[in-house]
């Protein structure tokens, strides 16, 4: 069984600020792990997809690392503007199952004050 | 190119009704996904659909069925709505199995 945790459950940081989420899974046979992005009452954005053979990915001011020996991975925020208030969240893909259901955290709702 | 649609966006059902959401996914995806999204219990994962077929089942009782037509749209139906069925119900479709998961906006049921 997989099971996904994030801390902080809430974050709040003046702007500008340099930000890292942390997202830890109990199992570590996975293939990729995927960070999304939702704001109030609406869908997921797909931020970064980072697969297992990768310790790192880049998207602008994001960077997500892996360590699938640890059962880790962090999102860091370089230079936090208001804009990326949201709560993010982090999934893998459930072991033994094709690979596709994901098995979502409970997400960071992350506020960030001008 | 166009993202992950889903309709209706807002639904209001009375319990014991049934009802159809609907899902297209990028062009070119086979794989389509439907997932649950409460406060309580946050995002599960309902069904997966791939070229037709159900692939995997999460842990739902029978009133949640899916199903998913040649040119990949898929629909979900739920029957004899419960309170509890009120959730947030998200779509997610990939190329492939080990690819980017994209999500539709969503469709927000209320069971009243």
């Amino acid at each position: 069984k997989q099971e996904v945790t994030q801390i902080p459950a809430a974050l709040s940081v003046p702007e500008g600020e340099n930000l890292v989420l942390n997202c830890s899974f109990t199992d570590s046979a996975i293939y990729n792990l995927q960070w999304f992005r939702q704001d109030p009452g609406k869908g997921l954005t797909s931020l970064l997809l980072i697969q297992s053979s990768q310790r790192e990915q880049t998207s602008g001011r994001l960077n997500a690392s892996l360590d699938k020996s640890s059962g880790r991975s962090t999102l860091y925020i370089a230079a936090s503007q208001p804009g990326d208030s949201a709560t993010y969240l982090c999934a893998v893909p459930l072991p033994n199952s094709g690979n596709t259901p994901l098995v979502f955290g409970k997400g960071t709702r992350l506020s960030v004050i001008a | 190119k166009a993202g992950v649609t889903q309709t209706p966006r807002y639904l209001i059902k009375t319990r014991g009704q049934q009802v159809t959401l609907s899902c297209s996914p990028i062009s070119g995806h086979r794989s389509v996904s439907w997932y649950q999204q409460t406060p309580g219990q946050g995002l599960q994962f309902l069904f997966e659909y791939f070229s037709e077929t159900q692939r995997n089942k999460g842990n739902f009782p029978g009133r949640f069925s899916g199903r998913q037509f040649s040119n990949s749209r898929s629909e979900m139906n739920v029957s004899t709505l419960e309170l509890g069925d009120s959730a947030l119900y998200l779509c997610a479709s990939r190329l492939g199995m080990m690819t980017e998961a994209f999500f539709g906006q969503g469709t927000r049921l209320t069971v009243v």
